[in-house]
């Protein structure tokens, strides 16, 4: 258990709506990670940390925003939402040995959202 | 931007026979990792793979880092129910300046169905 949890797990919204999604974890990790998961493309990166206020894009960064106050928890935002990120958003957590960051990830539960 | 090609898309077995999938890269990853993720929840990480050539087991399952850094494989031996789920191949390349912030590319995912 890598100590992530995601809130809502499931949101249902309307086309032009603000949306966030929250990702909190517990273990004090230095990066963090947004995907999004589709049908046939398997996990997709929107954008990431690398501390806190330090982020930037992934492969599918349009439509969302980020930010990072603090080390537990990123916050992914959708400034006004379409049909095409209904999805499932997962945040992840980059592995730590012994202090050292390794190049594991590890997921949270995921976001369910659908965009009407 | 990178792509990784996973096959077979999906795959129908019968409880106690052995599975093999794998991935394929037109670019060098450093790291390879293979995830499997159950109905509703987050990708959980079964094998890490860091060297070339290098081979791995947890349990039942083995996998390699291809010799020419572009590919990996999973076996699964003596497949049972609760092996069902999607697996995914995903890879890391170092970035300019030899670092990559841990991101990830991944496979579409195997959808692997066991029948008792």
């Amino acid at each position: 258990d890598a100590g992530i949890t995601q809130s809502p797990r499931h949101k249902v919204t309307e086309t032009g709506t603000p949306v966030t999604l929250r990702c909190h974890q517990t273990e004090n990790h230095r990066y963090m990670y947004w995907y999004r998961q589709d049908p046939g493309h398997g996990l997709r990166l929107i954008h990431y940390s690398y501390g806190v206020k330090d982020t930037d894009k992934g492969e599918v960064s349009d439509g969302y925003s980020v930010s990072r106050s603090k080390t537990e928890d990123f916050l992914l935002t959708l400034e006004s939402a379409t049909s095409s990120q209904t999805s499932v958003y997962f945040c992840a957590i980059r592995g730590s040995s012994g202090g050292v960051s390794t190049d594991t990830q590890y997921f949270g539960p995921g976001t369910r959202l659908t965009v009407l | 931007g990178q792509q990784l090609n996973q096959s077979p898309q999906s795959m129908f077995i019968q409880e106690g026979e052995d599975v093999s999938m794998n991935c394929t890269s037109s670019s060098i990853f450093n790291t390879w990792l293979w995830y499997k993720q159950d109905p509703g929840e987050g990708p959980v990480l079964l094998i890490a793979l860091y060297k070339a050539g290098e081979l791995t087991s947890n349990g039942r399952l083995t996998a390699q880092f291809g010799i020419t850094r572009k590919d990996s494989f999973l076996n699964i031996s003596a497949s049972i129910p609760s092996d069902v789920g999607i697996y995914f191949c995903a890879g890391q390349s170092l970035g300019a300046g030899g670092t990559s912030y841990g991101k990830l590319t991944f496979g579409q995912g195997t959808i692997l169905t066991v029948h008792p």
